[in-house]
C-alpha cells in the first residue's frame, strides 16, 4: 500500500536555528514528490516539486532534497513567519489514476 | 489570474440536511481533486475528477457522498443527510494534467454539522 510518513510530528525552533523535516515514502511508480505549507485555517500552499533522486530545489530559507526512499525539507536560519504545518505528498500511478497521497505533516513553530 | 476558488468558506448544516460544496479550478485546469481534513490530521483523498468523468472515487464513502465536474461550471461535492461526523474542512485542488505536475489548493470549505 502506498504510504507517506512525516517526522517529527511537531518541531519547535529558536529563530536562526536550522533544522530538517523528513518525509519517507513507500509507493509504486513514483511520479513526483511535493512539499506544501499550510497555515491555520487556510489551504495548502505549493512549495516544491521533486521528480528524481538527487534533485534539489531552493526557495528563500527552504531547500528540498529527494532520495529513493525519502525527502528532506531543510530550513536554514528560520524566522517566526516560517511557522506553519509542512505537508509532503507523493503522486503515484496506482490503478491507472494519479491521486496525491499526503503525510500527516510536521507542525513547525519558530520562536523569536 | 485567480487561483482555485471554493465556496462557501463556511457552511453550517443541521443533521439530515444536504451540503453542497463548490470548487472552480484554476484557469486552464481540467483535473480536480477533493480532500477532507480533520483537526490535527492530514489530507485524506476522496475523489479525482476530470471534466464530466469520475476517475478515482476510492476515498469516497459509499453512501451519502457524491461528486461531479460538469462540462460547464464548478465541481460539486455533495453530502446528503449530513451527520456530525461529516464536520471537517473540505479542500479542492486542481492541476493542468493528471500526472507529473503539482496541484494547487483552494482555501477550503469548513463544514459544521449541528
Amino acid at each position: 500500500e502506498d504510504q507517506v510518513t512525516q517526522s517529527p510530528e511537531a518541531l519547535r525552533l529558536q529563530e536562526g536555528e536550522s533544522s530538517s523535516l523528513n518525509c519517507s515514502y513507500t509507493v509504486s511508480g513514483l511520479r513526483g514528490l511535493f512539499w506544501y505549507r499550510q497555515d491555520p485555517g487556510k489551504g495548502p500552499e505549493f512549495l516544491f516539486t521533486l521528480y528524481s533522486a538527487g534533485e534539489e530545489k531552493e526557495k528563500e530559507r527552504l531547500k528540498a532534497t529527494l532520495t529513493k526512499k525519502e525527502s528532506f525539507l531543510h530550513i536554514t536560519a528560520p524566522k517566526p513567519e516560517d511557522s506553519a504545518t509542512y505537508l509532503c505528498a507523493v503522486q503515484a500511478v496506482t490503478s491507472g489514476t494519479y491521486k496525491y497521497i499526503f503525510g500527516t505533516g510536521t507542525r513547525l513553530k519558530v520562536l523569536a | 489570474n485567480a487561483g482555485v476558488m471554493q465556496n462557501p468558506r463556511h457552511l453550517v448544516r443541521r443533521r439530515g440536511q444536504e451540503a453542497r460544496l463548490r470548487c472552480s479550478p484554476m484557469k486552464g485546469h481540467s483535473h480536480v481533486y477533493w480532500y477532507r481534513q480533520l483537526p490535527e490530521e492530514g489530507l485524506k483523498f476522496m475523489v479525482y475528477l476530470q471534466k464530466e468523468n469520475i476517475i478515482d472515487e476510492s476515498g469516497m464513502p459509499k453512501e451519502r457522498f457524491s461528486a461531479e465536474f460538469p462540462k460547464e461550471g464548478p465541481s460539486i461535492l455533495r453530502i446528503q443527510q449530513v451527520v456530525r461526523g461529516d464536520s471537517a474542512a473540505y479542500f479542492c485542488a486542481s492541476s493542468n494534467s493528471g500526472a507529473d505536475t503539482e496541484a494547487f489548493f483552494g482555501q477550503g470549505t469548513r463544514l459544521t454539522v449541528v
